[in-house]
């Protein structure tokens, strides 16, 4: 089946700083990537919906302006946590749906830790 | 919100069958029934869909009612690789958004 890939996987970071994470799909191309954000023993929460060549479209409550999305390709969508701080330590993962595909490929997740 | 109600947590014993229920009484019309599942720390895992009718593939089967309100997925030899949580979700076949509910988290025991 078709293979969506995060890097990093994992990432340490101070408070305050920013830190981008990468949703690559690997052998198709989506128009449409989605950024879910996941806390410790609870589901995953649908942050945004990310186009590509257009502006991403967030989720109510979710703010677009801590949470930078680009998607510059049609195999590459970024998330960017600016000015981070200890909560937003989080397991991130995006998803992407091969277009002769009814299903949605997920990312393997990427583990921010804001210290 | 999420449309659908699963219990939180299951048992089921290796090689027995193992079957999740989820209640989506507030289905539309243009609805389908998705089932995901999400292994520990790993990102989820597509298993099956379906619309009004049963459907099988390799990795399960999906029994959908008659008034499609509620839906269960069955796992036929349950393995303890299958300890994960699953979801399921209803959405319009034509959009790709998908929104989790809370889950059942299933263990297989030996």
């Amino acid at each position: 089946g078709a293979v969506v890939s995060q890097h990093p996987s994992r990432v340490i970071c101070k408070s305050g700083t920013s830190v981008k994470i990468e949703c690559r799909s690997l052998d198709f191309q989506a128009t449409t990537m989605f950024w879910y954000r996941q806390f410790p023993k609870q589901s995953l929460m649908l942050m945004a919906t990310s186009n590509e060549g257009s502006k991403a479209t967030y989720e109510q409550g979710v703010e677009k302006d801590k949470f930078l999305i680009n998607h510059a390709s049609l195999t590459l969508s970024t998330l960017t946590v600016t000015s981070a701080h200890p909560e937003d330590s989080s397991f991130y993962i995006c998803s992407a749906r091969e277009p002769s595909s009814y299903e949605q490929y997920f990312g393997p997740g990427t583990r921010l830790t804001v210290t | 919100d999420a449309k659908t109600t699963q219990p939180p947590s299951m048992d089921c014993a290796e090689g027995r069958a193992a079957n999740l229920p989820c209640n989506h009484s507030t289905i539309s019309g243009n609805e389908y029934v998705y089932w995901y599942r999400q292994i520990h720390s790993q990102g989820p895992q597509y298993i099956i869909h379906g619309l009004k009718n049963n459907e099988t593939n390799e990795m399960a089967s999906l029994i959908i009612t008659e008034d499609r309100k509620s839906s269960t997925l069955i796992l036929p030899h349950a393995t303890l690789r299958d300890t994960a949580v699953y979801y399921c979700i209803v959405s319009p076949y034509n959009t790709d958004k998908l929104i989790f509910g809370t889950g059942t988290r299933l263990q297989v025991f030996p």
